[in-house]
């Protein structure tokens, strides 16, 4: 079973400093790697995809993944009060069925 | 860039009643669709993959009956809770892919929060 780990927060972090997020998951076999953010009461929008092992960086946003270690996370650079959502980390296993498996999410709260 | 029209976004109805949330890709032809619900601060849970012209295929624990998804088209995905109970209040999202090289998991509809009084 594809299992999704986050932890589910809150992260508090100033305005101006670094938010790091981070996923662990079980299924050594997946293959792409996605990282969401949802406001209350909104669907998730993708911020972030990754695919290879390394980081991956677009504007303030920053991913790393490590398929030996199963880890991947995301990096906020000058984190903005915008920036206050829940975060969720999804991974394509390869299957055909192309379904997503999300994790829990992390509160993130970025305080003026 | 792709988009993806979730109707309605919200809706309150009488227990017993049946709802239908429409969810329609407005620039690329949908072969995949997926509807997930989110209870309160929980995560999105995969309640059924739909391919075009083809039966839905319901993850376990949902019921098939209860919850009646249509993919007759290429565009249209409709889920239709039926009698619903306040159980079913909740925020139902649906996801597009579309064929081969386009992004997976980037096309979600706006959601719909349903409320079963």
């Amino acid at each position: 079973q594809k299992e999704v780990e986050q932890n589910s927060g809150p992260l508090s972090v100033p305005e101006g400093a670094i938010a790091s997020l981070n996923c662990t998951y079980s299924d050594r076999g997946s293959q792409s790697f996605f990282w969401y953010r949802q406001y209350s009461g909104k669907s998730p929008e993708l911020i972030m995809s990754i695919y290879s092992n390394g980081d991956k960086e677009d504007g303030r946003f920053t991913a790393q993944l490590n398929k030996a270690s199963q880890y991947v996370s995301l990096l906020i650079r000058d984190s903005q009060p915008s920036d206050s959502a829940t975060y969720l980390c999804a991974l394509y296993s390869g299957a055909g069925s192309y379904q997503l498996t999300f994790g829990k999410g992390t509160k993130l709260s970025v305080i003026p | 860039g792709a988009v993806v029209s979730q109707h309605p976004s919200r809706v309150i109805c009488k227990s017993g009643t049946s709802v239908k949330i429409e969810c329609r890709s407005l620039d690329f032809q949908a072969t995949t669709m997926f509807w997930y619900r989110q209870f309160p601060k929980k995560s999105l849970m995969l309640m059924a993959t739909s391919n075009e012209g083809s039966k839905a295929t319901y993850e376990q624990g949902v019921e098939k009956d209860k919850f009646l998804i249509n993919h007759a088209s290429l565009t249209l995905s409709t889920l239709t809770v039926t009698s619903a109970h306040p159980e079913d209040s909740s925020f139902y999202i649906c996801s597009a892919r579309g064929p081969g090289g386009y992004v997976i998991g980037a096309f979600f509809g706006q959601g719909t929060r349903l409320t079963v009084v």
